[in-house]
C-alpha cells in the first residue's frame, strides 16, 4: 500500500532543545494525524490537521498541513524527558475512505 | 474515561488455537477500526466496521482472520488457527463519524503465540 516517508528514524536531543520532524508522501492527504506511542500503550492523538496549510499547536507542538497536501510537520519546542517515544504521522487520502496510513515512525530520546 | 477500550490487553496462545479481541469504541462514536502493529513498525490497517457491517475489510488477511461489529456488543477480531506471525500488538480505533474525522485509538491487545 502507499507508504509515508517519515523522517528522522530517531533523534537524540539534549533537554531543552526543539524537535523537528516531518511525513512526505507521492500521494494527497485530506487529513494529517500526528500521534505519539509510549512503550506497551497505543496511540494517543496529538494534533489533528484538516486543511492545507494549517498550522496547529497544542502545547509545546505545532504541527502544519502542507500547501501540496503531501507533506506535514511535527515541531516540539522546549523539549523535556516525558517527550520520550515514538510519533507516527498518519495520513487520510480522498480515496482511502477511513484507512488511515501511517509512517514508519520517529524514536524521541531526550537526555536530561 | 470513555476512550476506547480493548480486552484482553495481553493474550497468549499455543500455535492451531484461536484468538478473540474485543474492543468497545468511545461513547458516541459507531466507526470501528483495527489495525495491526508488528515491532519496530508502524500500524497497518486491516478492517473497518460501522454496525452490523463491514466497509472496507482491504487490510485482512484473506483467511484465518475475521471480524464483526454486532448490533450489540463490542467489536471482535478473530483470529483462528494462529501462527508464530500472528504475534503483533492489535490496536482498535473509532470515530464518530467516517472519512476525514478525528481517530482516537485503545491501548492494544498484544498477541504472543507460543
Amino acid at each position: 500500500g502507499q507508504q509515508l516517508n517519515q523522517s528522522p528514524q530517531s533523534m537524540f536531543i539534549q533537554e531543552g532543545e526543539d524537535v523537528s520532524m516531518n511525513c512526505t508522501s507521492s500521494s494527497i492527504f485530506n487529513t494529517w494525524l500526528w500521534y505519539k506511542q509510549d512503550p506497551g500503550e497505543g496511540p494517543v492523538l496529538l494534533i489533528a490537521l484538516y486543511k492545507a496549510g494549517e498550522l496547529t499547536s497544542n502545547g509545546r507542538l505545532t504541527a502544519q498541513f502542507g500547501i501540496t497536501r503531501k507533506d506535514s510537520f511535527l515541531n516540539i519546542s522546549a523539549s523535556i524527558p516525558s517527550d520520550v517515544g515514538i510519533y507516527f504521522c498518519a495520513g487520510l487520502r480522498e480515496t482511502s475512505g477511513s484507512r488511515l496510513t501511517f509512517g514508519e515512525g520517529t524514536q524521541l530520546t531526550v537526555n536530561p | 474515561n470513555a476512550g476506547v477500550m480493548q480486552n484482553p490487553r495481553h493474550l497468549v496462545r499455543r500455535r492451531g488455537q484461536e484468538a478473540r479481541l474485543r474492543c468497545s469504541p468511545m461513547k458516541g462514536h459507531s466507526h470501528v477500526y483495527w489495525y495491526r502493529q508488528l515491532p519496530e513498525e508502524g500500524l497497518k490497517f486491516m478492517v473497518y466496521l460501522q454496525k452490523e457491517n463491514i466497509i472496507d475489510e482491504s487490510g485482512m488477511p484473506k483467511e484465518r482472520f475475521s471480524a464483526e461489529f454486532p448490533k450489540e456488543g463490542p467489536s471482535i477480531l478473530r483470529i483462528q488457527q494462529v501462527v508464530r506471525g500472528d504475534s503483533a500488538a492489535y490496536f482498535c480505533a473509532s470515530s464518530r463519524w467516517g472519512s476525514g474525522n478525528t481517530i482516537y485509538f485503545g491501548e492494544g491487545s498484544w498477541l504472543t503465540v507460543v
